[in-house]
């Protein structure tokens, strides 16, 4: 029974290169969450996917941030050209959503990404 | 003010007691509440959800929830070092509606002395 899984788990890249960060939901979950965790600071939504549809991408930096999760595949958060300040801990997170109380966010282990 | 706070700590309890912690939310409007548990370095882990007034137990834990008060603490019963972790606050203000985001507390600080 396999939870929400991320890849790579460390991510190490230079400034100015692009970042991908991928997010494989618990299976049966349709709903994927992307959170940003930057050291010494709580966790900050970022960005609300459905297959195919972004919910709400009310935390999503304005440029050089992108997110999609497409009907086949996983959920990928994309940082073009990186800056030392998005050195973080990227969560991602998936819910079964429906109209009961199913709502619960279920968290995956997390990439880690250092912009030298 | 934080739509949601959380005393910081470190809370420091010794082993077998009552350790509480306490969030307080700012909008009215919430109407789902969760507990998660983060170990240094690892991602967070959900301890407890609540959705109505009152207290729902889970075996050594036990969530409160007070709407009227914009309140919801966590009780954890025998505490173990093991349970020395930061504890996050998370609401939610999307539920049914438009967005299902989580706003995060900036946790409290466990440690449980042996």
């Amino acid at each position: 029974n396999a939870g929400v899984m991320q890849n790579p788990r460390h991510l190490v890249r230079r400034r100015g290169q692009e970042a991908r960060l991928r997010c494989s939901p618990v299976k049966g979950h349709s709903h994927v969450y992307w959170y940003r965790q930057l050291p010494e600071e709580g966790l900050k939504f970022m960005v609300y996917l459905q297959k195919e549809n972004i919910i709400d991408e009310s935390g999503m930096p304005k440029e050089r941030f992108s997110a999609e999760f497409p009907k086949e595949g996983p959920s990928i958060l994309r940082i073009q050209q990186v800056v030392r300040g998005d050195s973080a801990a990227y969560f991602c997170a998936s819910s079964r959503y429906d109209s009961g109380n199913t709502d619960t966010q279920y968290f995956g282990p997390g990439t880690r990404l250092t912009v030298l | 003010q934080k739509e949601v706070e959380q005393n910081s700590g470190p809370l420091s309890v010794p082993e077998g007691a009552i350790a509480s912690l306490n969030c307080t939310y700012s909008d009215r409007g919430s109407q789902s509440f969760f507990w998660y548990r983060q170990y240094s370095g690892k991602s967070p882990e959900l301890i407890m959800s609540i959705y109505s007034n009152g207290d729902k137990e889970d075996g050594r834990f036990t969530a409160q929830l007070n709407k009227a008060s914009q309140y919801v603490s966590l009780l954890i019963r025998d505490s173990q070092p093991s349970d020395s972790a930061t504890y996050l606050c998370a609401v939610n203000r999307g539920y049914g509606g438009a967005t299902n985001k989580l706003i995060f507390g900036t946790g409290t600080l466990l440690a449980v002395q042996p």
